[in-house]
């Protein structure tokens, strides 16, 4: 079975733009969470989708969002850049029943 | 609001046994679950307790206290691959990670 996969994998944009990012969760799997990793905050929760509805959302501001499609398959987007968003972006997708996550390797986004 | 504490390092040699506790302070609290994450690496599942008491996985076990808010991660015969960190995750309304704690193996 084909684990979670993310693109792309690195990622550099500028003050200002915006970006977009994937994730396929394994087959079968309707929850999609995604997090943001960095040294300094760890992993903070920003949301997650179940059957294409978002069920929870963190405590981030409005120009992160994301939306899921009825195959599963989730995208984050984040508008106008800031440099604090450099982090590495995970998502993760599980049945949607419980603690047990599966984690893709990343987005590892740089902001300049 | 929710929150959780671990410690930030552990350190531990080849062969022995360490614990690593997680405390929590979390609403709508119904699980606690562990995942390592290597440098570099995404984080994988390691056990999950919904219930208060002891799950075993392998030379990995966790427990889990409701009643004292409290619940850690045992890894037996350590061995060099288990250098990682650690998180523990409250599950409630939000997946809500603890800070993670850095497990070194020595030899």
């Amino acid at each position: 079975k084909a684990g979670v996969t993310q693109t792309p994998r690195y990622l550099i944009k500028t003050r200002g733009q915006q970006v977009t990012l994937s994730c396929s969760p394994i087959s079968g799997h309707r929850s999609v969470s995604w997090y943001q990793q960095t040294p300094g905050q760890g992993l903070q929760f920003l949301f997650e989708y179940f059957s294409e509805t978002q069920r929870n959302k963190g405590n981030f501001p409005g120009r992160f969002s994301g939306r899921q499609f009825s195959n599963s398959r989730s995208e984050m987007n984040v508008s106008t850049l800031e440099l604090g968003d450099s982090a590495l972006y995970l998502c993760a997708s599980s049945l949607g029943d419980g603690g047990k996550l599966f984690f893709g390797s990343g987005t590892q986004l740089s902001v300049l | 609001g929710q929150s959780l504490e671990q410690p930030s390092e552990v350190t531990a040699v080849e062969g022995a046994i360490v614990q690593i506790n997680c405390t929590y302070q979390t609403s709508g609290f119904y699980g606690l679950s562990w995942y390592q994450q290597h440098d570099g690496g995404a984080p994988t599942f390691l056990s999950y307790n919904a219930l208060d008491g002891l799950e075993e996985t392998g030379r990995f076990s966790s427990f889990l206290s409701r009643s004292d808010s409290y619940g850690y991660l045992l890894l037996q015969e350590l061995q060099m691959k288990d250098s990682a960190s650690y998180f523990c995750a409250g599950l409630g309304q939000n997946f809500v990670f603890g800070p993670g704690t850095r497990l070194s193996v020595l030899p």
